[in-house]
């Protein structure tokens, strides 16, 4: 049982360029979501969905798309990269049921912007 | 969403309990109350969660008060490896997001 997959570990983009973080998970949960972490900061939420064909917008989801056409498969994109968006980004997947499940994390991709 | 406050750092002897409190004074009937903690970058792991009951299992307890209005998680007898930082979540009802403050950064000292 893998849980929550996240590719690639590390990437370095130069401003403007464009790039898919992926995330898959393989328990069958309903609720995926994207975080970003700054450096000595918490997690911000981007983007979540609540099931396949079904997301919205988190605390900060300027910058970023995201689709959800599988249950498994919750990728994140960056249209034109900046530099304000290095950072780690963590994938997270739950349960359906309300409040009652925890999440599960990826390893993060640490993500350079230059 | 119901908000949480914690206190930004806390420090605890080796082998000694930590009690590490959380404020949730506007949290409804039906949300619940979920520690995360994050250990050097890595992804966030989850603890314990409870409702109104008092919650224990292999790595914490977790005592709710009467009102609801706080908690408090408590690490048995903590060890070098429990530094990190810790984070407490009221699950927000729609749309189910699960939504981050800033954390308590516990440093266990030997």
């Amino acid at each position: 049982n893998a849980g929550v997959t996240q590719t690639p570990k590390f990437q370095v983009l130069k401003t403007g360029q464009s790039m898919t973080l992926q995330c898959a998970q393989d328990m069958n949960h309903e609720y995926m979501s994207w975080y970003r972490q700054d450096p000595g900061m918490g997690l911000r939420l981007i983007h979540y969905s609540v099931g396949a064909g079904i997301t919205d917008q988190g605390e900060v989801p300027n910058g970023y798309n995201v689709s959800r056409s599988t249950t498994e498969d919750f990728p994140l994109r960056l249209l034109s990269a900046a530099p304000s968006q290095t950072s780690v980004y963590f994938c997270a997947s739950y349960g359906g049921a309300l409040g009652n499940t925890e999440a599960f994390f990826g390893q993060g991709t640490r993500l350079t912007v230059v | 969403d119901a908000k949480t406050t914690q206190p930004t750092s806390m420090d605890c002897a080796e082998g000694r309990a930590a009690n590490l409190p959380c404020n949730h004074s506007t949290i409804s009937g039906n949300e619940y109350v979920y520690w995360y903690r994050q250990i050097h970058s890595q992804g966030p792991q989850y603890i314990i969660h409870g409702l109104k009951n008092n919650e224990t299992n292999e790595m914490a307890s977790l005592i709710i008060t009467e009102d609801r209005k706080s908690s408090t998680l408590i690490l048995p007898h903590a060890t070098l490896r429990d530094t990190a930082v810790y984070y407490c979540i009221v699950r927000v009802e729609y749309g189910n997001k699960l939504v981050f403050g800033a954390g308590t950064i516990l440093r266990v000292k030997s």
